[in-house]
């Protein structure tokens, strides 16, 4: 059963719309994260989470706005989408406080921006 | 910032020979680095394949190794003798501070031909 989910798969959007981004952990960590990989890109981190509190924003645009309704939840928001924000947007989870703290990443949503 | 830095592109190499994928990182504080290796095989999404958060520590999964060299910053990835299944996507990432996200390579496309 997979242990992150992230939903949807596959995602297209016109400049300017406004899109979100689900992601689901089911490992009981209470962490949370948000990466991004554009083409020819490393993955980047965008947003830390810990017990649905903000932690750290790597993103300089407000246009991206973390959403965590539950615990185990940190959906991603995005405004006023523009080509640029064409990637493939990866979500991830760890238990803080353990040693390591090894993050789990989900499958990604592959969003394109026409 | 913070940075790492990995050999590029693809890298081909023939069944039971070696496997060596370098990576280097820069950070702002190097107070407490964890380091990792992770890897992305075909159609799946990514994994941890080792880690270490120790200076001199080795890590090891599957056969891979790597050691943490806090004078050269490097965290090199090694096999002895690759397998076929070893062909995947491999990406070096470092993280030194509590509650941020991880610092990724580009990623070191292996293939193994029998």
């Amino acid at each position: 059963d997979p242990k992150i989910i992230q939903k949807p798969k596959y995602l297209v959007a016109v400049t300017g719309s406004e899109k979100i981004l689900i992601c689901e952990q089911y490992l009981g960590h209470n962490a949370m994260y948000w990466y991004r990989q554009s083409a020819k890109k490393p993955l980047e981190f965008m947003f830390s989470y810990s017990y649905q509190k903000l932690m750290d924003n790597q993103t300089a645009s407000s246009r991206f706005q973390p959403q965590s309704s539950k615990k185990n939840h940190l959906d991603l928001q995005i405004t006023a989408l523009k080509p640029d924000d064409s990637a493939t947007y990866f979500c991830a989870s760890s238990q803080e406080g353990a040693n390591y703290a090894e993050q789990f990443f989900g499958p990604g949503t592959r969003l394109t921006v026409l | 910032g913070d940075s790492v830095t990995q050999t590029e592109g693809q890298v081909t190499v023939s069944e039971s020979k070696s496997l060596i994928i370098n990576c280097t990182y820069s950070a702002t504080s190097i107070a407490y680095p964890n380091l990792f290796w992770y890897v992305r095989y075909p159609g799946e999404g990514l994994q941890l394949l080792l880690k270490v958060i120790t200076a001199g520590q080795k890590g090891s999964s599957r056969g891979f190794e790597a050691t943490y060299n806090k004078e050269t910053t490097s965290f090199h990835l090694q096999k002895a003798s690759v397998q076929e299944s070893d062909s995947a996507v491999y990406y070096c990432a470092h993280r030194n501070n509590y509650a941020q996200g991880l610092t990724f390579g580009l990623g070191t496309r292996v293939s193994v031909f029998p």
